[in-house]
């Protein structure tokens, strides 16, 4: 998985709970994103930020928020507004240079 | 163990036959398309890329076709091993280009029999 951590690996919610998943990266990669992917679908951009202290939203944002303090670092927030949260969640880091997508090994979050 | 034409969600082959995988993607404009390999659990891997400008292009084991005409790519496994059994995606790069905003098929998963 490169040189992108994801944690946890396993993360449990109960209603009404805002949850934060953890990605770091150490690839000194300018751009990185956030991708829901639910059973038997494709990846769904949720969030993204081409540059340290700022981001924009992606296709489902809605119930999710993020912060871009550090160029390491982009954690998503997972709050109560999302009311279908239990998926696989994938953090990524495009390296401009090669034109290539780095994943992280992902969170998978359930609804306790 | 072959499939081509229209995407399938699953494809079974035998250990050793040649795999096919299809994707059609949607923007004309895309410059260039990646293919990825999901295993169960993990994050996607990078398999093998081309640009718009080539029709094919060959890795180990692996070759990617394009056709712009039909917005259509492949992916061909030879010799498949269980070791390739996954979740294959493919990736296109629409314009802005470079931004990594990639927009990614529903995928299809391949599942080897010994």
């Amino acid at each position: 998985d490169g040189g992108i951590t994801q944690s946890p690996k396993y993360l449990f919610r109960k209603e009404g709970q805002n949850v934060t998943l953890s990605c770091e990266q150490n690839l000194n990669h300018d751009a990185m994103y956030w991708y829901r992917q639910d059973p038997g679908q494709g990846l769904r951009l949720i969030y993204y930020s081409q540059i340290v202290n700022d981001f924009q939203k992606g296709d489902i944002a809605e119930g999710y928020s993020v912060s871009r303090e550090k160029k390491e670092s982009f954690p998503l927030t997972v709050t109560s507004a999302q009311k279908n949260p239990t998926a696989f969640y994938l953090c990524a880091s495009w390296d401009r240079t090669n034109e290539k997508l780095f994943f992280g090994s992902g969170t998978q979050l359930s609804v306790l | 163990g072959e499939s081509v034409g229209l995407h399938l969600p699953t494809l079974s082959v035998q250990e050793g036959d040649n795999s096919i995988i299809n994707c059609a993607y949607s923007n004309s404009a895309s410059d260039y398309f990646i293919w990825y390999k999901q295993e169960s659990g993990k994050g996607p891997q990078f398999i093998i890329d081309i640009r718009s400008n080539m029709d094919k292009r060959q890795g180990q084991r692996v070759t990617v076709l394009l056709n712009k005409t039909v917005k259509h790519l492949s992916l061909q496994i030879a010799a498949t091993q269980p070791g390739d059994s996954a979740v294959y995606f493919c990736a296109e790069n629409p314009p802005p280009s470079n931004t990594g905003k990639l927009i990614f098929g529903q995928g299809t998963t391949l599942q080897v029999k010994p």
